[in-house]
């Protein structure tokens, strides 16, 4: 059965480094979305992509967060500089694409010291 | 601004007995409706989704919702709950041309054996 793919699994990091989430949709799922999941909390929205566009990047913190997804398959979520705040799961996800399904990945789960 | 509100924040069931988790959104138009779980230590994967025709739609596991337009209410409900179905549950919502899902912040749920 066809997964998303996330790495790592947990990332341990000081606070003002950087750090690099990568995610690998399932094949030819057009649609990819990284969310931030506090404990307690449900999924919160931070960029989707659709092959490699960005259509909403609204709720993404542009000035430490980057995605990108430059051949429309694979994607890397990247926070410079970290902050304790930051600590969270972070879930990769994908979908056909429109208002159906999406799959989610394992999470990343980052702890920022 | 689209919201949507889970009642329960902490169930705790003994096996056998019946489950209700409420969901309520706020849109007046055309929605699509999820129920996602995420079991102990495992992604988030999809139970359940309304989009239209029958508004009482089944699921995985034994688990059925019930869409009430008129309540802008989406409940879960499993007539006997087993100890396997401890986990975390989501709803979410996706309505009109936002193709974002906004979720609900969960209902943990703990059957006692």
């Amino acid at each position: 059965e066809a997964e998303v793919a996330q790495s790592p699994r947990y990332k341990i990091t000081e606070k003002s480094q950087a750090v690099a989430f990568w995610c690998d949709p399932i094949s030819g799922h057009a649609t990819l979305y990284w969310y931030r999941q506090i404990l307690g909390q449900g999924p919160e929205l931070l960029v989707q992509f659709q092959d490699e566009s960005v259509v909403d990047d609204s709720q993404l913190p542009k000035d430490r967060f980057s995605a990108e997804r430059l051949k429309g398959v694979d994607s890397t979520l990247k926070i410079q500089p970290a902050e304790l705040g930051d600590s969270a799961m972070y879930l990769c996800a994908s979908s056909l694409g429109g208002p159906g399904e999406q799959f989610f990945g394992p999470g990343t789960r980052l702890t920022v010291l | 601004a689209q919201s949507v509100s889970q009642h329960n924040h902490h169930v705790i069931l003994s096996e056998a007995a019946s489950l209700e988790l409420g969901c309520n959104y706020s849109y007046g138009g055309t929605v699509n409706l999820f129920w996602y779980v995420q079991y102990p230590g495992q992604h988030l994967q999809l139970l359940l989704k309304y989009f239209s025709g029958d508004p009482l739609v089944k699921g995985i596991k034994g688990f059925e919702a019930e869409f009430i337009k008129s309540k802008f209410s989406f409940n879960l409900r499993k007539p006997s709950v087993q100890w396997s179905d401890t986990a975390e549950y989501f709803c979410a919502v996706n309505a009109g041309n936002n193709r974002k899902l906004i979720w609900g912040l969960g209902t943990s749920l703990a059957v006692n054996p």
